[in-house]
C-alpha cells in the first residue's frame, strides 16, 4: 500500500508565484516522521524539513513553509514568491518509528518560468 | 564540501558487462545506503548497512549486490546489467537508523546499451 501520495505530477508557475505542492500520508502509527525533499537538475536530493507527528506547529523558513495538518493526514509544501531556482523535482517522504526505510512519495515536478 | 561523493556521476556499460559503482563519505555516518532511481520515478531502496551488517530488500534482485569494506567507503556491484537496469543510483547516508535525515550523493547515472 502506498504511504505517501503526491497527487500533482507537474506545476508550472510563472516566478513569484506562489506554489503548494500536495502531500497525504498513510501510516498507523502514532509516532512517525515527515520529510520533505528536493531534487534539482543536477541529481542529489537535498533535505528541506523534518517533522515529527506530535509537532503540528506550521514552519515557515525564507520563501518555504510547510502546513501539517494530522487531521486530514497531510503535509502541504508552500514556496512563496516562486524563482528559476526553485525548479526542481520535490518528494515528500515518511517514516515510521520503528521502520528504518523512508517511504518517498512519486514526486512533484516544479517548473518556474522567467 | 562535498560530503556524499559518488563516482563516476556518469556509467556506460554494455548489456551483461559487470558495473561497480562507489560512493564515499566523510561524515562517518553509521549507515549507508543505495537507491534505484528510474526516470520520473522515487527512489527505491536496494539494501542498506548498518555499520557493518548488510540489510538487503526483500525485492532487490541478485543481480545487485553490495560490499562496505570501511566506514567511509561503499560500493554497488550490478553482476550482469540489463537494460531494465539503467538508471540513477543514489547513495545516501544517515547517523543512525529510524527517521534520520539522508544525505544524498550526486547520484550515478547508468546507461546500459
Amino acid at each position: 500500500a502506498q504511504k505517501v501520495t503526491q497527487a500533482q505530477t507537474e506545476i508550472s508557475v510563472v516566478e513569484k508565484e506562489d506554489v503548494t505542492l500536495d502531500c497525504v500520508y498513510e501510516t498507523r502509527d502514532t509516532t512517525y516522521y515527515l520529510f520533505w525533499y528536493k531534487q534539482p537538475p543536477s541529481g542529489e536530493l537535498v533535505f528541506l524539513i523534518r517533522r515529527n507527528s506530535f509537532d503540528e506547529q506550521n514552519e515557515i523558513s525564507g520563501r518555504y513553509s510547510w502546513n501539517f495538518q494530522k487531521s486530514t493526514s497531510s503535509f502541504n509544501f508552500t514556496i512563496t514568491a516562486s524563482q528559476v531556482v526553485d525548479s526542481a523535482v520535490y518528494f515528500c517522504a515518511l517514516s515510521e518509528l520503528d521502520d528504518y526505510k523512508l517511504s518517498f512519495g512519486a514526486g512533484t515536478t516544479v517548473t518556474v518560468r522567467a | 564540501d562535498a560530503m556524499v561523493i559518488q563516482n563516476p556521476r556518469y556509467q556506460v556499460t554494455q548489456f551483461g558487462k559487470p558495473v561497480t559503482l562507489s560512493c564515499s563519505q566523510t561524515l562517518n555516518h553509521n549507515v549507508m545506503y543505495w537507491y534505484q532511481q528510474k526516470s520520473s520515478q522515487a527512489p527505491k531502496l536496494l539494501f542498506h548497512y548498518y555499520d557493518k551488517d548488510f540489510n538487503n530488500e526483500a525485492d532487490t534482485p541478485d543481480n545487485f549486490q553490495s560490499r562496505r569494506p570501511n566506514t567511509s567507503f561503499c560500493f554497488l556491484d550490478i553482476r550482469s546489467p540489463g537494460l531494465g537496469d539503467a538508471a540513477m543510483y543514489l547513495c545516501a547516508t544517515s547517523r543512525e537508523r529510524g527517521a534520520n535525515v539522508l544525505t544524498f550523493g550526486a547520484g550515478s547515472r547508468l546507461t546500459v546499451l
